[in-house]
């Protein structure tokens, strides 16, 4: 069964801080790991990374995928209280494709 | 460009009463997917729809649930005779083609009292 699994489940640091987000993964057929950012509404669409070793970058955030060691790490620095959210990490399902299988998420808080 | 839109946001429903969700799914994305959120879980597949197509609805529980995406107009999920375990978050996504980035709605925040 695909499992994802993510760590730590909530995290609170000081602003400006550097954060790192756990995502673990077990997928019969990888095809991609995806990013989203959930604040009180819509989950966002961070990343998708497909590639091992292979960083994305947008602003403040990054991430990078191992497909050896099946996870993938979300970076976060100079981290700011608009950061604070749930951190959503998916892979699409080893039989379908589409249906994202989601981990339970990281809950951020970032204190002034 | 306007996202995913979903409404209502919130809906409270008695037990027995019948919930209708909707879903429009961005512009040029003809690709809708439903997830719910339970409280303390994550968010888990309900069910793929296309135009007039239901493609995969096996994450939908068996009875009560029913989702359609017509040719014309949102997609809607509908729950009949809801129950309070039906209380959940419900996310709508979207995405341009089979098998690319979904995009999510707002969600709409069920409570079933």
């Amino acid at each position: 069964e695909d499992k994802v699994v993510q760590s730590p489940l909530s995290l609170v640091v000081h602003e400006g801080d550097t954060v790192t987000l756990n995502c673990s993964y077990e997928v019969t057929n990888f095809r991609s790991l995806l990013w989203y950012k959930q604040e009180k509404k819509a989950p966002t669409f961070l990343f998708m990374l497909t590639s091992s070793g292979i960083e994305k970058k947008s602003g403040r955030l990054s991430s990078i995928l191992d497909k050896k060691e099946l996870f993938s790490i979300l970076n976060i620095t100079a981290t700011q209280t608009g950061d604070s959210a749930v951190y959503l990490c998916a892979t699409p399902s080893g039989n379908s494709g589409y249906a994202l299988n989601f981990g339970k998420g990281t809950s951020l808080l970032v204190t002034p | 460009n306007a996202g995913v839109m979903q409404n209502p946001r919130h809906l409270v429903r008695r037990r027995g009463q019948e919930a209708r969700l909707r879903c429009s799914p961005m512009k040029g994305h003809s690709h809708v997917y439903w997830y719910r959120q339970l409280p303390e879980e994550g968010l888990k597949f309900m069910v793929y729809l296309q135009k007039e197509n239901i493609i995969d609805e096996s994450g939908m529980p068996k009875e009560r649930f029913s989702a359609e995406f017509p040719k014309e107009g949102p997609s809607i999920l509908r729950i009949q005779q809801v129950v309070r375990g039906d209380s959940a978050a419900y996310f709508c996504a979207s995405s341009r083609s089979f098998q690319e980035t979904q995009y999510f709605g707002p969600g709409t925040r069920l409570l079933v009292l």
